[in-house]
């Protein structure tokens, strides 16, 4: 599976946007850019993924570069109940399956 | 909708002991996954089931059984626990086929288990 890098801690003051940064240099073609987050006890949750274009939906915004080997994430106000683990995820279809692979991700410390 | 439920929520066993996980999603997802997720990890996956009737064994299998019961349940078993299976374990079900890689997945909530 293809791994990405992502910085271990970030900080933000609440009602700030926030930036998280993922860098995926052995990308592939078919390679779709997932993100998920972890709220502290509680299991993974989905908030965007893209393949090429830039994205948005209730929670966030991913923005993909020109050659896909990275992108970011961006809250756009971030709130203490933004505070959480960021995954940043390649997944591919091999045939049978597409799996998740987790790294470490970022954890997002959100502050008054 | 109830999404993907795990039970139990916690477990203690004694080393040697045998339990099963269960798992169970109301999405009509074809593809179910078991990952464990150990203390400052990133989540690792065990088995996945692509879709019923057929499994796989992900990055760490060893010491772990599964089952595809159906297309809404999927079930990890441990038939002699060992303290290094001290973990979280989360379920997960996505949908499969073709376009598998395009959609999200949903995670359970979790089952902490202890092995002592």
């Amino acid at each position: 599976d293809a791994k990405t890098t992502q910085p271990n801690s970030m900080e933000s003051n609440e009602e700030e946007p926030v930036h998280l940064p993922c860098n995926h240099s052995t990308i592939s073609g078919t390679d779709y850019i997932h993100w998920y987050r972890q709220l502290p006890s509680q299991g993974p949750e989905y908030v965007i993924h893209g393949l090429t274009s830039n994205v948005n939906n209730r929670m966030a915004s991913l923005a993909i570069a020109e050659d896909r080997k990275s992108s970011t994430l961006i809250l756009h106000r971030a709130t203490l109940r933004d505070a959480a683990v960021y995954y940043c995820i390649l997944r591919r279809y091999t045939g049978t399956a597409s799996k998740l692979t987790f790294g470490t991700g970022t954890r997002l410390q959100v502050t008054l | 909708n109830a999404g993907v439920t795990q039970t139990p929520k916690f477990q203690v066993l004694k080393t040697g002991q045998s339990m099963t996980l269960q798992c169970a999603q109301d999405m009509n997802h074809n593809s179910m996954y078991w990952y464990r997720q150990d203390p400052g990890m990133g989540l690792r996956l065990i088995y996945y089931s692509a879709s019923e009737g057929t499994t796989d064994k992900g990055e760490v299998p060893n010491g772990y059984n599964v089952s595809r019961l159906n297309k809404r349940e999927f079930s990890l078993r441990l038939e002699s626990a060992a303290p290094s299976q001290t973990s979280v374990y989360f379920c997960a079900s996505s949908e499969g086929g073709w376009r598998v890689a395009n959609y999200g997945y949903t995670f359970g909530s979790g089952t902490r288990l202890t092995v002592v």
